[in-house]
């Protein structure tokens, strides 16, 4: 999973109430992604971040926030939960030789009842 | 003008056969084509990748095939093993500033032993 691991693995939570969800990389990468996955959908692109303080939108923001305070760590926080949040969460990193591919962590499964 | 097609929906191929999936682009400033491999329960894992100076890049059993002018690559899977069964995205983006990957909605492979 390349130095990435996300917290947390799974969790359940109740409409309107707020979840935050980590993404570590231990390699000090630029970019850093949170997707999330949804049957029919694919990959879906919520924000990013290209440096410490630094991020924007994706296609699917609303309802989403982000942080990133150190290079390592990329939060990413559903301020006010709801069941079409329901859904798998990945964080992504870029590197290899040429900066161009993306690595997936492992995801986070998340059930908003 | 952002969307990525992708087709069959799911596929069955039989052990030893050639598994093929399709995708369309829009958007002509997407210069970057990644194929993604994801397995039950694991993130997505870069298969291979092709940029548009190129038609054709072949990575051991598996090949991308790219029409610029029509705007479609495919992802060919020559000797198709029961291995290889999993759920298989294509995406595609700039590969200049943020690389914002826009995902097909995946393809479910079966090889039949």
């Amino acid at each position: 999973d390349a130095g990435i691991t996300q917290s947390p693995r799974h969790k359940v939570t109740e409409t309107g109430t707020p979840v935050t969800l980590r993404c570590h990389q231990t390699e000090n990468h630029r970019y850093m992604y949170w997707y999330r996955q949804d049957p029919g959908h694919g990959l879906r692109l919520i924000h990013y971040s290209y440096g410490v303080k630094d991020t924007d939108k994706g296609e699917v923001s609303d309802g989403y926030s982000v942080s990133r305070s150190k290079t390592e760590d990329f939060l990413l926080t559903l301020e006010s939960a709801t069941s079409s949040q329901t859904s798998v969460y990945f964080c992504a990193i870029r590197a290899g030789t040429a900066k161009e591919t993306q690595y997936f962590g492992p995801g986070t499964r998340l059930l908003v009842l | 003008q952002q969307q990525v097609k992708q087709s069959p929906q799911s596929l069955i191929v039989q052990k030893g056969g050639i598994s093929i999936i399709n995708c369309a682009y829009e958007n002509t400033a997407f210069d970057y084509f990644p194929w993604y491999q994801q397995f039950p329960g694991k993130g997505p894992a870069l298969l291979i990748a092709i940029r548009p100076d190129v038609s054709e890049k072949k990575e051991g059993r598996f090949t991308i095939s790219f029409n610029k002018s029509a705007k479609q690559f495919s992802l060919h899977i020559m000797d198709s093993q029961p291995g290889d069964s999993a759920t298989y995205f294509c995406a595609a983006s700039g590969i200049q500033g943020a690389q914002k990957l826009v995902f097909g909605q995946g393809t479910r492979l079966t090889i039949n032993p």
